[in-house]
């Protein structure tokens, strides 16, 4: 059984380009969770997606968005990156909406 | 609002010896809480989870923690480390009940060094 699938695994961009990110959930999950970790910082949520509509945000701009398909893979876009948008971005899944949260390894991104 | 404090932003202990790394929140009523790790560039691996009943509880490769509601503590335990456990662990605390809603908050993190 795969768990949680992210790519790409690095990613290197500059200011004002537009990312996306990818994310598979682990077989069985229907729920995938977005986290920023910045440097040397403790995960931060970013977004969620159950039944592919976005059910809780956190501090973000607008400038993140994200989308979830039928078959429960989601990504993540952020437009006009920021030096400070650098960090590892961690895709979590869980079986429903509030279930236990199983981590990807996170994609690498670097904006210079 | 929920929060997550770890106070201890890196510890060193010598292998074999025995560990504990603290863990504070702050949420109004009982909430749920996790402690991960995570191995240099790697995602984070759940190492152990309280819902509710016992608050001892007990997880993988030897660590356990216990939840503590008159301290707002959940401090993570193992009575012998190994080399292998040197990585960065993370305390984060869920929402329970009705107000859940998945979100975790996550603490800064303890880097833990393993001398030999």
């Amino acid at each position: 059984d795969a768990g949680v699938t992210q790519s790409p695994t690095h990613l290197i961009k500059t200011r004002g380009q537009q990312v996306t990110l990818r994310c598979s959930p682990k077989s069985g999950h229907d729920t995938v969770s977005w986290y920023q970790q910045a440097l040397g910082q403790g995960p931060q949520f970013i977004f969620q997606y159950y039944e592919e509509e976005e059910r809780q945000r956190g501090n973000f701009p607008d400038r993140f968005s994200g989308h979830q398909f039928p078959n429960y893979s989601s990504e993540l876009n952020v437009n006009a990156l920021l030096l400070g948008d650098s960090a590892l971005y961690l895709c979590a899944s869980s079986p429903r909406r509030v279930g236990e949260q199983f981590f990807g390894p996170g994609t690498r991104l670097t904006v210079l | 609002a929920q929060s997550v404090t770890q106070p201890d932003i890196h510890i060193t202990v010598s292998e074999g010896a025995s560990l504990e790394l603290r863990c504070n929140y702050s949420y109004g009523a009982t909430p749920y809480l996790f402690w991960y790790v995570q191995s240099p560039g790697q995602g984070l691996q759940l190492l152990l989870k309280y819902f509710s009943g016992d608050t001892l509880v007990q997880g993988i490769k030897g660590f356990e923690a216990e939840f503590k509601r008159s301290q707002s503590s959940f401090n993570l335990r193992k009575p012998s480390v190994h080399w292998s456990d040197a990585a960065e662990y993370f305390c984060a605390v869920g929402a329970s009940g009705s107000s859940n809603t998945g979100k975790l908050i996550f603490g800064q993190g303890t880097t833990l060094q393993v001398k030999p």
